[in-house]
């Protein structure tokens, strides 16, 4: 089945203690992106991928790292997670430039809790 | 700086209202147009890609169409498994400073009562 995995689904960490979000696709997708969801400001974009080792930043970066060392794979670092980092996190791949009919196939999501 | 905005932000109906749900945008030669729906708690499924004013897509009750301005979700006899938030999404063209980004509405969070 053609589909974005995330883990883990739900996250409650310490501030500062630092973390990482997997995110891996079985589609041979190019593009991979990070988004963050929040009520009242919709998707923002955190980093995006066009390919492997081709990171760039999206509307929303700081506090944030990617790396794509892997095509399937893109996972989210935050080194130093503060509370307002609390956030809905998706991961979305799409098989770029055209991107296809469909847009983004996102992953299932990641509810991230820093206190 | 692209601009999407779907209105209502709530809309709550019921079983076999039908209704509209607006998304404007303000770029301009966009290269798409997407409609997602997204339940509580999960990522947004794909729905519909409008490429071109005066496009038209269709799938079971809803249907989506596309202006120079706005796209519109039109949702015929609605039942209560389509309450769901639904999002539009824009692709801008590729001379834009914002090219490789998808950028989002708000959403529409809908609500159908039995």
């Amino acid at each position: 089945e053609a589909q974005v995995t995330q883990n883990p689904r739900y996250l409650i960490t310490v501030t500062g203690k630092k973390l990482t979000v997997t995110c891996s696709q079985n589609m041979n997708h190019e593009y991979m992106s990070w988004y963050r969801q929040d009520p009242g400001l919709g998707l923002r974009q955190i980093y995006y991928s066009m390919n492997v080792e081709v990171t760039d930043k999206g509307d929303v970066p700081e506090g944030y790292k990617v790396s794509r060392k892997e095509k399937r794979n893109f996972p989210l670092i935050l080194e130093s997670p503060s509370p307002n980092q609390t956030s809905l996190y998706f991961c979305a791949s799409s098989n770029s430039p055209g991107w296809g009919v469909r847009g983004y196939t996102f992953g299932s999501g990641t509810r991230l809790t820093v206190v | 700086e692209d601009q999407v905005t779907q209105s209502p932000e709530a809309l709550r109906l019921q079983e076999g209202e039908s209704s509209s749900l607006n998304c404007s945008y303000t770029v301009s030669g966009l290269r798409g147009l997407f409609w997602y729906r997204q339940d509580p708690g999960k990522g947004p499924e794909f729905l519909f890609t409008l490429y071109s004013a005066g496009e038209e897509k269709e799938k079971e009750r809803l249907k989506a169409t596309l202006t120079k301005k706005e796209s519109f979700l039109h949702i015929t006899a609605p039942k209560p498994e389509d309450s769901a938030t639904y999002l539009c999404a824009v692709l801008p063209p590729f001379s834009s400073g914002s090219a490789r980004q998808l950028t989002f509405g708000s959403g529409t969070q809908l609500t159908v009562l039995p």
